[in-house]
């Protein structure tokens, strides 16, 4: 039973462009939302995270949104660099410690 | 090291014959994770310890997984009588505590022949 969905498996997007990254969840319980970042033979790497309270996080050059009614939530990197080329996951949580993880989008930044 | 460590970073075994990966968490971390990735999948959630409290177990897919932790200090996970099918990346991560974002490890690829 896949509670967060990532539909795009891969995304190319320009240097300097806007990169956007689409997460869906399916339980209504969720209240706590991560990005990953993750390059390969790497462990992911924490982004940014969102509460349940909010529906907009900033940090630097990444922006998480979080539309509750939807169950939709989307990280915006803007300017995307070479270096962001990786695979992003998002997870989603409703209780301590148990995180739903998607299946990940690929990223790929082109010159 | 500053880092959560996972030993070994790879692992080729004969199916039927049990494994043990090994996790160091980051210092003062209290909550640690079990994760399982298989290839082109998502992370899947496996176990979840928290300080001295009763696990959860509640993704471990068979009786062949058990992992253990001594305290709020190394942790491993040991799968018996391998399969086929338990060839994937196995990834350990740890937090302050269970609402807080994971600092992951880098993985055991294990493969079984």
């Amino acid at each position: 039973d896949q509670q967060v969905k990532q539909n795009s498996p891969s995304l190319s997007v320009q240097e300097g462009r806007i990169s956007i990254l689409n997460c869906d969840y399916t339980n209504s319980m969720f209240d706590y939302f991560l990005w990953y970042k993750k390059y390969p033979a790497e462990g992911p790497t924490f982004l940014i995270s969102i509460s349940s309270i909010k529906d907009k996080n900033e940090d630097g050059r990444f922006t998480v949104f979080l539309n509750k009614s939807a169950k939709h939530l989307s990280l915006h990197i803007v300017p995307s660099q070479p270096g962001d080329s990786a695979v992003y996951f998002c997870a989603a949580s409703s209780s301590w410690g148990k995180f739903q993880f998607g299946a990940g989008t690929q990223v790929v930044v082109t010159p | 090291g500053a880092g959560v460590s996972q030993s070994p970073s790879n692992k080729v075994t004969e199916k039927g014959k049990d494994v043990e990966l090994r996790c160091d968490p980051i210092s003062g971390h209290t909550a640690l994770y079990w994760y399982r990735q298989r290839l082109g999948q998502g992370l899947e959630f496996l176990i979840y310890f928290q300080g001295n409290s009763a696990p959860d177990k509640s993704g471990l897919p068979s009786d062949r997984f058990s992992a253990e932790r001594t305290g709020e200090s190394v942790s491993t996970l040991t799968i018996q009588r391998t399969q086929q099918e338990d060839s994937a990346v196995y990834l350990c991560a740890s937090s302050l505590a269970g609402d807080q974002p994971q600092h992951f490890g880098d993985g055991t690829r294990l493969s079984i022949l």
